[in-house]
C-alpha cells in the first residue's frame, strides 16, 4: 500500500517570499501524484497533478511541483507567496496497479502568509 | 460549472440519532469516494464505489456506517447510531474511470452532542 509524508504541518513564510512544501511518497508501483488546497470552511480544490511525462508540473495559482522518483518526492513551490494562499495543502497519490484504486491523502501543511 | 454538491453542510444531532448525508456526484463521474476530515486522524478514505458497485468499505466502521448509491445521482452515507466521535467533516468526491483526479464537495460537518 502507498503511503504519503508531509513533514511540515505548518509552515509561516513573509508575503511575497518563496516557499516549499514538502511531499514524499511511498509505493511499490508507479503512482499518479496530486497537490490539492482546501480554503476554510471549503472542500479540497485540485493545484496540480502529474501522471507521465515532464516531471516539472505547473499549476493554479502560479504553483508548480517536480516529481523526483528516485527520491520519491513531489515537493510543491511558488516563487512568490500572496495572503491569499494562506490555506491548508495536501499531497495524494494515486496507485496505478489498481484500477479504480483510491486516493491515498497526506496529513496536509497549514501554509500562513504573513503581511 | 460542474460540482459535486453534498447536503446538508451543517447537521447538529444527538447522540444515538440517525444522520444521512447525500452527495450529488457530477454527472457522468462513475467513482465516488467518502472521506472523514478531523483534526486528529486528517482525511480518512470511508468508502469508495465504481459504476455504483462498492469497491473498497474498509475504512468504515461496519456497525454504524452505511455507504448506498440508489442511482448513479446520489450516494449517501449514514450513521446510526451516532456517537459524539463522529463529529467530522464529511466530504464526497466523484471522478471518471481514468482516475487521473477527484472532484470534492464542499463537506457536510456533523456535530453529535
Amino acid at each position: 500500500a502507498q503511503s504519503v509524508t508531509q513533514l511540515d504541518s505548518q509552515v509561516p513564510v513573509f508575503e511575497e517570499a518563496p516557499v516549499e512544501l514538502r511531499c514524499n511518497y511511498s509505493s511499490s508501483v508507479s503512482v499518479y501524484l496530486f497537490w490539492y488546497v482546501q480554503y476554510p470552511n471549503q472542500g479540497l480544490q485540485l493545484l496540480l497533478k502529474y501522471l507521465s511525462g515532464s516531471t516539472l508540473v505547473k499549476g493554479i495559482n502560479g504553483f508548480e511541483a517536480e516529481f523526483n522518483k528516485s527520491q520519491t518526492s513531489f515537493h510543491l513551490r511558488k516563487p512568490s507567496v500572496h495572503i491569499s494562499d494562506t490555506a491548508e495543502y495536501f499531497c495524494a497519490v494515486s496507485d496505478l496497479r489498481n484500477y479504480g484504486q483510491n486516493f491515498v491523502f497526506g496529513p496536509g501543511t497549514r501554509l500562513s502568509v504573513l503581511p | 460549472d460542474a460540482r459535486v454538491t453534498q447536503t446538508p453542510r451543517d447537521k447538529v444531532t444527538e447522540m444515538g440519532q440517525e444522520v444521512t448525508m447525500r452527495c450529488q456526484p457530477i454527472l457522468g463521474h462513475n467513482t465516488v469516494f467518502w472521506y472523514r476530515q478531523t483534526m486528529m486522524q486528517g482525511l480518512e478514505l470511508l468508502a469508495y464505489f465504481r459504476n455504483r458497485a462498492p469497491l473498497d468499505d474498509s475504512g468504515m466502521p461496519k456497525d454504524r456506517f452505511s455507504a448506498e448509491m440508489p442511482d448513479a445521482t446520489l450516494a449517501t452515507l449514514k450513521i446510526q447510531p451516532s456517537e459524539p466521535r463522529d463529529s467530522a467533516v464529511y466530504f464526497c468526491a466523484s471522478g471518471r474511470d481514468s482516475n487521473t483526479e477527484a472532484f470534492f464537495g464542499q463537506g457536510t460537518r456533523l456535530t453529535v452532542v
